[in-house]
């Protein structure tokens, strides 16, 4: 069965500190895989991820692929309070068209 | 260009009524597809579309009902509300299409089944 897990499922830390978000995977015909951002509503999208070892880097947000050890990293520099949310990870399998989501990471940043 | 619209953005049921949740996109998207995500949860598949006319269930299909017969409209049918089905319901659409295959995420419905 298809399964994405991410951890922890909930952090707080405190403004400037650095976070590292987990997301690991076991998807048949994995094709990407996604990080969203979700505050009050609806989830927006932070990066796709295909190729392992590219960096996609977006401000103080970045994160990596590791195809071979079926994971990702979300990485938060400086955090602000602003960065609090739950944080999704999903991997689109291209065989049946579906995302699997994982259940999410809760990150509440401290002023 | 709105993107993914939901109505209702609230509703209230009472246990075995009925309701249609509505999703429309205006991004010309063949993919589309309708989650529930309860508190404290990610997201669960509910149904989903990959073009007019077809459409699969996902992880939580029973209580549940779809349609597509535009490209643009993807409803949601609940035929007998149960306490169960209380939930935020998110509908999105993807292109899937060559490089770019991200989700565009409506604003939600909040439900309530009491």
């Amino acid at each position: 069965e298809d399964k994405v897990v991410q951890s922890p499922l909930s952090l707080v830390v405190h403004e400037g500190d650095t976070v590292t978000l987990n997301c690991s995977y076991e998807v048949t015909n994995f094709r990407s895989l996604l990080w969203y951002k979700q505050e009050k509503k609806a989830p927006t999208f932070l990066f796709m991820l295909t190729s392992s070892g590219i960096e996609k880097k977006s401000g103080r947000l970045s994160s990596i692929l590791d195809k071979k050890e079926l994971f990702s990293i979300l990485n938060i520099t400086a955090t602000q309070t602003g960065d609090s949310a739950i944080y999704l990870c999903a991997v689109h399998s291209s065989g049946t068209y579906k995302y699997i989501f994982g259940t999410g990471t809760r990150l509440k940043v401290l002023a | 260009n709105a993107g993914v619209t939901q109505t209702p953005k609230f509703r209230i049921l009472k246990i075995g009524q009925s309701m249609t949740l509505q999703c429309t996109q205006d991004m010309n998207h063949n993919y589309m597809y309708w989650y529930r995500q309860d508190p404290g949860m990610g997201l669960k598949l509910i149904y989903y579309s990959v073009g007019a006319g077809i459409t699969d269930k996902g992880e939580v299909p029973n209580g549940y009902n779809v349609s597509r017969s535009t490209t643009e409209d993807f409803p949601l049918r609940l035929e007998l509300a149960a306490p169960s089905q209380t939930s935020v319901y998110f509908c999105a659409s993807s292109s899937q299409g060559g490089l770019y295959n991200e989700q565009f995420f409506g604003p939600g419905t909040r439900l309530t089944v009491l």
